[in-house]
C-alpha cells in the first residue's frame, strides 16, 4: 500500500525558511516522479513543483509563484522527498501535499503539512 | 496558461439523484491530460478519474467522466451520502505543469 507522510510544517515569520519532508513507502520511490501541491486555507489546489526520477535526469520544475524561492529535492536512499522553502511570504500559508504522479495525473497524496507564515 | 472553469460553484442535490459537474478549458486539452479529484473536509484530494474517462483504482462505477476538447464532465449516477464533497478538475500542461479548476462543492439538499 502506498503511503506518503509529510512532516516539517509549522509557523514561520515572513522572510524565513522551512523544509518539508515526505516519507514514502509501498512503491519503488526511486522510479517515481513526485510533486508538491498546496492549498491555502479555504481555497483550491495549486501545483508547486515536480521532480522527475533520477533515471529520467532528476529534472525539477517549479511554479512561477515559488520559482527561485522553493527547491524540490529527493533522497532515494531514504525514500524521501523534500521541499526547501526560503524567503517565505504570507501568501505561502497553505497545507502542502506531496503526491505521486502516474501518467498525467496525481494518483496518491499524503495527508498534508500545514505551513503558516505570519509575524 | 490554460484556465479551467468549473460549474456550478455549488450543486445541491439529494442522495439517490444524479450529479453532473462541468469543467471547461480556455483552450483545447488532450483527453489524456484531464483528471478529476474528490476532496472531503480535512482530507487530501483523491484521484477519481484520469485520461478524462478512466476510473482510478477502487473508484465505484457510479463515477464516470466524459468529454473532449474544451468541455469535460464528471457524472455521479446515483449519489451516496459519502459523495458529498468538493470536486476538482485538473489538466496537465507545460507551464505550469498542472492547473486545477476552482472546484465544485456538492452539498446535500
Amino acid at each position: 500500500e502506498v503511503h506518503l507522510v509529510e512532516s516539517g510544517g509549522g509557523l514561520v515569520k515572513p522572510g524565513g525558511s522551512l523544509r518539508l519532508s515526505c516519507a514514502a513507502s509501498g512503491f519503488t520511490f526511486s522510479n517515481a516522479w513526485m510533486n508538491w501541491v498546496r492549498q491555502a486555507p479555504g481555497k483550491g489546489l495549486e501545483w508547486v513543483g515536480r521532480i522527475e526520477s533520477k533515471t529520467n535526469g532528476g529534472t525539477t520544475d517549479h511554479a512561477a509563484p515559488v520559482k527561485g524561492r522553493f527547491t524540490i529535492a529527493r533522497d532515494d536512499s531514504k525514500n524521501t522527498l523534500y521541499l526547501q522553502m526560503n524567503s517565505l511570504k504570507t501568501e505561502d500559508t497553505a497545507v502542502y501535499y506531496c503526491t505521486t504522479q502516474s501518467g498525467y495525473a496525481l494518483d496518491y497524496w499524503g495527508q498534508g503539512a500545514l505551513v503558516t507564515v505570519s509575524s | 496558461e490554460i484556465v479551467l472553469t468549473q460549474s456550478p460553484g455549488t450543486l445541491s442535490l439529494s442522495p439517490g439523484e444524479r450529479a453532473t459537474l462541468s469543467c471547461r478549458a480556455s483552450q483545447s486539452v488532450s483527453s489524456s491530460y484531464l483528471a478529476w479529484y474528490q476532496q472531503k473536509p480535512g482530507q487530501a484530494p483523491r484521484l477519481l478519474i484520469y485520461d478524462a474517462s478512466t476510473r482510478a483504482t477502487g473508484i465505484p462505477d457510479r463515477f464516470s467522466g466524459s468529454g473532449s476538447g474544451t468541455d469535460f464532465t464528471l457524472t455521479i449516477s446515483r449519489l451516496e451520502p459519502e459523495d458529498f464533497a468538493v470536486y476538482y478538475c485538473q489538466q496537465y500542461g507545460t507551464s505550469p505543469l498542472y492547473t486545477f479548476g476552482q472546484g465544485t462543492k456538492l452539498e446535500i439538499k
